[in-house]
């Protein structure tokens, strides 16, 4: 069984530019959250996507946004890239509605922004 | 507030010692708590879940306790193996958020030969 893909595995982008990360989840998977990680901050939740609507979200400014499609597979995207946004973006996706049951993690999308 | 916290950064053992990880939460509401383990390069993976109506659950080589008076998680490793250096981090998943986990700071965990 396939794992959750995320793409690309690297980017590097000029700030003021914009950027979109692609995630594919587990087949069956109608949950798909995404996550931002950095050094400083940590593992930080950026939103959730469930049956195309998106569900939950986090604190972060609206040049974060994201949409998911019919077959459960996600887009983020990072408009007017700022150097802070240099990060790994996370994908996670799971069956279930309610709690964090088979949350599995993809390994990510490194963004560099220069 | 919504907060998960680490006891320490690092952590080193020697190879075949026990390894304990702990882990404190601010959210009472929590009812889901989630161990994760993260190597270089990688993603979290999962280790070990818990709901809030447990106080352990045991895995292979890993055995989760919760304490819900003191609000301290602790993820144990036994006969820890260089397989298992990484950075492991506790998340929970407060009542009502379905798939917003708060995930701690980490700690690195170093096994020595």
């Amino acid at each position: 069984k396939a794992g959750v893909t995320q793409t690309p595995r690297y980017l590097i982008k000029t700030r003021g530019q914009q950027v979109t990360l692609s995630c594919s989840p587990i087949s069956g998977h109608r949950s798909v959250s995404w996550y931002q990680q950095t050094p400083g901050q940590g593992l930080q939740f950026l939103f959730e996507y469930f049956s195309e609507t998106q569900r939950n979200k986090g604190n972060f400014p609206g040049r974060f946004s994201g949409r998911q499609f019919s077959n459960s597979r996600s887009e983020m995207n990072v408009s007017t890239l700022e150097l802070g946004d240099s990060a790994l973006y996370l994908c996670a996706s799971s069956p279930d509605i309610q709690g964090g049951y088979g949350y599995t993690f993809g390994s990510g999308t490194r963004l560099t922004v220069v | 507030g919504e907060s998960v916290g680490l006891h320490l950064p690092t952590l080193s053992v020697q190879e075949g010692d026990n390894s304990i990880i702990n882990c404190a939460y601010s959210n009472s509401a929590s009812d889901y708590f989630i161990w994760y383990k993260q190597e270089s390069g990688k993603g979290p993976q999962f280790i070990i879940d818990i709901r809030s109506n447990m106080d352990k659950r045991q895995g292979q080589r890993v055995t989760v306790l919760l304490n819900k008076t003191v609000k301290h998680l602790s993820l144990q490793i036994a006969a820890t193996q260089p397989g298992d250096s990484a950075v492991y981090f506790c998340a929970e998943n407060p009542l009502g958020s379905a798939r917003q986990l708060t995930f701690g700071s980490g700690t690195q965990l170093t096994v020595l030969p």
